[in-house]
């Protein structure tokens, strides 16, 4: 059974730019995640995608927006690239979005803006 | 508003020592509790979770947890540190109110001495 895998491990870009974000979620799952998780902090709940529609949005500007395709897998998209972007992006994927249902994260992707 | 208080960024232990890592939550419905361990470069792995079932919840590498809802805790404890523990854990909440959505506290650095 394949974990839940996300692309590219490693970006580098320049303020103003735009990024998109992969991830493949584990099979079985109908819901991705995508948390991001500054240096030194936590991680930080963006969105939530259950069955391709978003479900439910943390406190992060629409510069950060997503999509979910019809096998499950996930974009994250950040637009007009700002310094403090620069973070671990985290993707989990789950069986359902219901309380109490395990999270299975992937490795990240490490953002750095310049 | 869910919260998660993590007590104590970095924690060292010797070898062999008693591990306890403090978390403490705020939900204003039951909620649902995990801790979750990061290695360096790498995703979050489940330790355990608390689902309203038994309070003391054990997990995998020898990890255990109680919630204790008098005092809004859920501390996690291991009775010998190994070399191998060393990690950032993490604590973080759910609720009923916001489905599998996970709120993190700030992390706790395990160090552990030989």
């Amino acid at each position: 059974e394949t974990g839940v895998t996300q692309s590219p491990t490693h970006l580098i870009k320049t303020r103003g730019q735009q990024v998109t974000l992969r991830c493949s979620s584990q099979s079985g799952h109908n819901t991705v995640s995508w948390y991001q998780q500054a240096l030194g902090q936590g991680p930080q709940f963006i969105f939530q995608y259950y069955r391709e529609e978003e479900n439910g949005r943390g406190n992060f500007p629409p510069r950060f927006s997503g999509l979910q395709f019809p096998n499950y897998s996930s974009e994250l998209n950040v637009n007009a690239l700002e310094l403090d972007d620069s973070a671990l992006y985290l993707c989990a994927s789950s069986q359902t979005s219901f309380s109490g249902n395990e999270q299975f994260f992937g490795p990240g992707t490490r953002l750095t803006v310049l | 508003a869910q919260s998660v208080t993590q007590l104590g960024s970095h924690v060292s232990v010797s070898e062999g020592a008693l591990v306890l890592l403090r978390c403490n939550y705020s939900s204003s419905v039951p909620p649902y509790l995990f801790w979750y361990v990061q290695y360096p470069n790498q995703g979050l792995q489940l330790l355990l979770k608390y689902t309203s079932a038994a309070t003391l919840v054990k997990g995998i590498n020898g990890f255990e947890a109680e919630f204790k809802k008098s005092e809004t805790s859920f501390h996690l404890t291991k009775p010998s540190a190994h070399m191998s523990d060393a990690a950032e854990y993490f604590c973080a909440v759910s609720d009923r109110e916001y489905g599998n959505k996970l709120v993190f506290g700030a992390g706790t650095i395990l160090r552990v001495k030989s």
